[in-house]
């Protein structure tokens, strides 16, 4: 049990571009998704938390512009880096925990690189 | 100031002993502890939780000790495998703050046939 899917694994494209990163839980119930992201040799990094059906709650340093976040269902968190740069090049990670102080179930992360 | 540090230093183990993994952190006052293991390019996955008023949780070959006086967690595996190569990664909540996780930096162990 507790499947978080995080798609696409993968994306390679051009400098401007927007890109949407999507998280789901496969077999329970979300009500709060973690994004995250990941340099090289360094620990998880908070970009945002979210709770269905509210607005995202941003780190501090992360722009709410840069990093737009929908969690629109108990089970689909969607990420889009909007206009995308070199810099915006990371491994971004989702995870998913239901009610109370559950574990965080973690999706197998995007590799994003911008040309 | 806050912080939580794991092991440092790679980890190498041979095959069959037991592997010792530890977590310190300052300036907490966690309800929880969990340890996750994250393989290159994956997602972590969860293994363990330690509530605040648990000594020590087992689950197989997996143990955790959390001392809350010392602030420190132990994560032990016994009769390691090759295949238990990988990064372990501690995380405390943030008591009371939107149910956020604090990450160390995570060690890596590395068992030897």
């Amino acid at each position: 049990g507790a499947v978080v899917s995080q798609h696409p694994s993968r994306v390679i494209c051009k400098s401007g571009t927007s890109v949407k990163i999507e998280c789901r839980s496969l077999d329970f119930q979300a009500t709060t998704m973690f994004w995250y992201r990941q340099f090289p040799k360094q620990s998880l990094m908070l970009m945002a938390t979210s709770n269905e059906g509210s607005k995202a709650t941003y780190e501090q340093g992360v722009e709410k512009d840069k990093f737009l976040i929908n969690h629109a269902s108990l089970t689909l968190s969607t990420l889009t880096v909007t206009s995308a740069h070199p810099e915006d090049s990371s491994f971004y990670i989702c995870s998913a925990t239901g009610d109370g102080n559950q574990p965080q179930h973690f999706g197998d992360g995007t590799r994003l690189s911008i040309l | 100031s806050q912080k939580i540090e794991q092991n440092s230093e790679a980890l190498n183990i041979q095959e069959g002993k037991t592997a010792t993994l530890t977590c310190n952190y300052t300036n907490y006052s966690p309800a929880y502890l969990q340890w996750y293991r994250q393989d290159p390019g994956r997602g972590p996955v969860f293994l363990l939780l330690i509530r605040e008023n648990e000594k020590e949780k087992r689950k197989e070959r997996l143990k955790v000790t959390f001392d809350t006086t010392l602030k420190q967690s132990l994560f032990h595996i016994t009769a390691s495998q090759p295949a238990d190569s990988a990064t372990y990664l501690c995380a405390l909540d943030n008591a009371g703050n939107n149910r956020k996780l604090i990450w160390g930096l995570g060690t890596s162990l590395a068992v030897n046939p």
